[in-house]
């Protein structure tokens, strides 16, 4: 029962563009959802997250969009710069709670 | 600087003897968990501790146990290894007190059964 799924294993872009990562949840009661980044090697990095009660989270070149009516979030990175080649996880957990379901991941490769 | 660390990198074990991974914080966060990931799979939440109380996810096999003797360490214990029990182990720490706050990860502990 995947309550967060990333639909996408791979995702190639060009330098300079713009890379879009999707992520779909099930569970209505999800109000918080984090994006983390990893390099092979290491463990996920926290990279940017948004509350359920916002739609639009900005920090530099990334942005995370929530539309809950379509339980969808989508993060962009905007220009695709090549150290940006990483593993992208989608992750969500409800109020008050712990519990961080993680998506399986997406990984994003930006061509130089 | 402060962080998460897992010791080993890499374990081997053989089938059925029991292996211990380690986990270290220093940003003296409360909340403490471990994960298991598969190979392109997401990580799964095995349990957590929020300070001395322990939460186990209710699909965590008996065979995984976990102890925390301080806020710094955690640890996880796998008392019979089976094949299907090698994966990444990732332990994470987070501070709780404060709504929405990321967790913070180590990197990780890869676990080959013998």
């Amino acid at each position: 029962d995947q309550q967060v799924k990333q639909n996408s294993p791979s995702l190639s872009v060009q330098e300079g563009r713009i890379s879009i990562l999707n992520c779909d949840y099930t569970n209505s009661m999800f109000d918080y959802f984090l994006w983390y980044k990893k390099y092979p090697a290491e463990g996920p990095t926290f990279l940017i997250s948004i509350s359920s009660i916002k739609d639009k989270n900005e920090d530099g070149r990334f942005t995370v969009f929530l539309n809950k009516s379509a339980k969808h979030l989508s993060l962009h990175i905007v220009p695709s710069q090549p150290g940006d080649s990483a593993v992208y996880f989608c992750a969500a957990r409800g109020t008050g709670g712990f519990k961080t379901i993680f998506g399986a991941g997406t990984r994003l490769f930006v061509k130089a | 600087d402060a962080m998460v660390i897992q010791n080993p990198r890499y374990q081997v074990t053989q089938f059925g003897k029991p292996v211990t991974l380690s986990c270290s914080q220093t940003l003296n966060h409360n909340v403490m968990y471990w994960y298991q990931q598969k190979s392109s799979q997401a990580p799964k939440l095995l349990f957590h501790y929020y300070d001395k109380d322990f939460n186990n996810e209710a699909d965590t096999p008996d065979n995984f146990q976990s102890r925390r003797p301080n806020t710094s360490f955690c640890f996880l214990d796998i008392r019979s290894p089976g094949l299907g029990d090698a994966a990444m182990y990732l332990c994470a720490t987070s501070r709780a007190g404060t709504a929405n706050q990321p967790q913070h990860f180590g990197d990780g502990t890869r676990l080959s059964i013998l």
